[in-house]
């Protein structure tokens, strides 16, 4: 069963781009959250998809996006980048938001020059 | 205040010995608490989860819950220098899974 897939790996962009990343969760699983991970703040929530909808929402500026299609997959959006959004990117999946069974991806890792 | 907060270490211990780890988190009403374990350059896995007081054992790992003290802890018995890594402390607040800084533990042989 093929877990978690992120693309792209890595990414490199300038400040006030816009970037987008993409999430492919394990076949089944129809909640997808998406977390930023930084040496400073540590892991932090962005947003959280079940079946199309944003279940729930982190404190993050409002140009942090996302959306799920229907088939579980996942995007997240950021635009007009700044260099303080560089980071890691994990996506997560589970069955149905139950967080016993939250299984991460490998990641994008985002810098913003 | 932090939602949930570990020290960052890093904590060493010998080989074999055990190792403690230590979380608080601020929001009582939270229900479920996670261990996750994350290797440099890799994504968090998953090694625990507790819902009730008490201890929960599994293997070489135990997790410990006292919500009225709001405090979860895992315990890492015979540790080994594959067991090196960041340990995130989760807690669960108001449907969001909100991550401790994590505590670095590093095995010396």
């Amino acid at each position: 069963k093929a877990g978690v897939t992120q693309t792209p790996r890595y990414l490199i962009k300038t400040r006030g781009q816009q970037v987008t990343l993409s999430c492919s969760p394990i076949s089944g699983h129809r909640s997808v959250s998406w977390y930023q991970q930084t040496p400073g703040q540590g892991l932090q929530f962005l947003f959280e998809y079940f079946s199309e909808t944003q279940r729930n929402k982190g404190n993050f500026p409002g140009r942090f996006s996302g959306r799920q299609f229907s088939n579980s997959r996942s995007e997240m959006n950021v635009s007009t980048l700044e260099l303080g959004d560089s980071a890691l990117y994990l996506c997560a999946s589970s069955s149905g938001g139950d967080y016993e069974k939250l299984f991460f991806g490998s990641g994008t890792q985002l810098s913003v020059l | 205040q932090k939602e949930v907060e570990q020290n960052s270490g890093p904590l060493s211990v010998p080989e074999g010995a055990i190792a403690s780890l230590n979380c608080t988190y601020s929001d009582r009403g939270s229900q479920s608490f996670f261990w996750y374990r994350q290797y440099s350059g890799k994504s968090p896995e998953l090694i625990m989860f507790i819902y009730s007081n008490g201890d929960k054992e599994d293997g070489r790992f135990t997790a410990q819950l006292n919500k009225a003290s709001q405090y979860v802890s895992l315990l890492i018995r015979d540790s080994q220098p594959s067991d090196s890594a960041t340990y995130l402390c989760a807690v669960t607040e108001g449907g969001k899974l909100i991550f401790g800084q994590g505590t670095e533990l590093s095995v010396k042989p």
